[in-house]
């Protein structure tokens, strides 16, 4: 078990272009979650799947963004039509629910990709 | 809604001395629960200690031990013996029972361990 694992670790684009961040959770992992982590900030909640379905969206999940998980095990996250104020860490989390309370709710994060848009 | 406030924007301990990193909460909900995790400067956020609102003991992991304190609404993480390896980003958060781990988190922490 190699833990949770994110690609690109970074990346630079223009504002305008198209960029696509995948995680690769633990693979027991039932759920998986996306956050976002601008500078100075702790992470804030964009979205998360359990299996393959996406149960709940922030509303800082604008409609440029979109997250699947097909078959319920790697999961996308697209930004499209990037914006200077979408640079920031993007980390992705998982978790195994039917663990209890403290082991459904322990997040497992990856080290996040780093977005900046010039 | 919750909040998590973390009024130490940056904290300097001894190696070998124990450290208390400060973490208020607001919350109406009677059932949360309550996590410190730690980021270095690679990135990723690793867990440390985590507590149910309902626990009667105060969790402890290790060198790690969380004061709870649920009438003040603090959740201090108290670290012993600190190492150089500890020097890292420390956030506080907490998430309501039911909400499927949807976590909020404080500002941070930034700890450097000394010599």
């Amino acid at each position: 078990d190699t833990g949770v694992s994110q690609d690109p670790r970074h990346k630079i684009t223009k504002r305008g272009q198209n960029v696509t961040f995948r995680c690769d959770p633990i693979s027991e992992h039932n759920r998986l979650y996306w956050y976002r982590q601008t500078l100075g900030q702790g992470p804030e909640f964009l979205t998360y799947f359990q299996n393959e379905a996406q149960l709940e969206k922030s509303r800082l999940l604008s409609d440029r963004f979109s997250a699947e998980r097909p078959k319920g095990s790697f999961s996308t996250l697209e930004i499209q039509r990037t914006e200077q104020g979408d640079s920031a860490m993007y980390l992705c989390a998982s978790s195994l629910l039917g663990q209890g309370a403290r082991g459904a709710n322990v997040l497992t994060f990856g080290a996040g990709s780093r977005l900046t848009v010039l | 809604a919750q909040k998590i406030t973390q009024t130490q924007p940056g904290m300097f301990v001894q190696e070998k001395e124990a450290v208390t990193l400060d973490c208020t909460y607001d919350t109406s909900d009677p059932s949360y629960g309550l996590f410190w995790y730690k980021q270095p400067s690679s990135g990723e956020m690793i867990f440390l200690i985590y507590q149910g609102s309902y626990d009667q003991q105060n969790a402890t992991e290790g060198r790690y031990s969380l004061n709870f304190q649920k009438a003040r609404k603090s959740a201090n993480l108290v670290i012993s013996a600190s190492q150089l390896g500890d020097s890292a980003m420390y956030f506080c958060a907490m998430f309501r029972t039911g909400t499927a781990s949807k976590l909020t988190f404080g500002t941070g922490t930034r700890l450097q361990v000394t010599l």
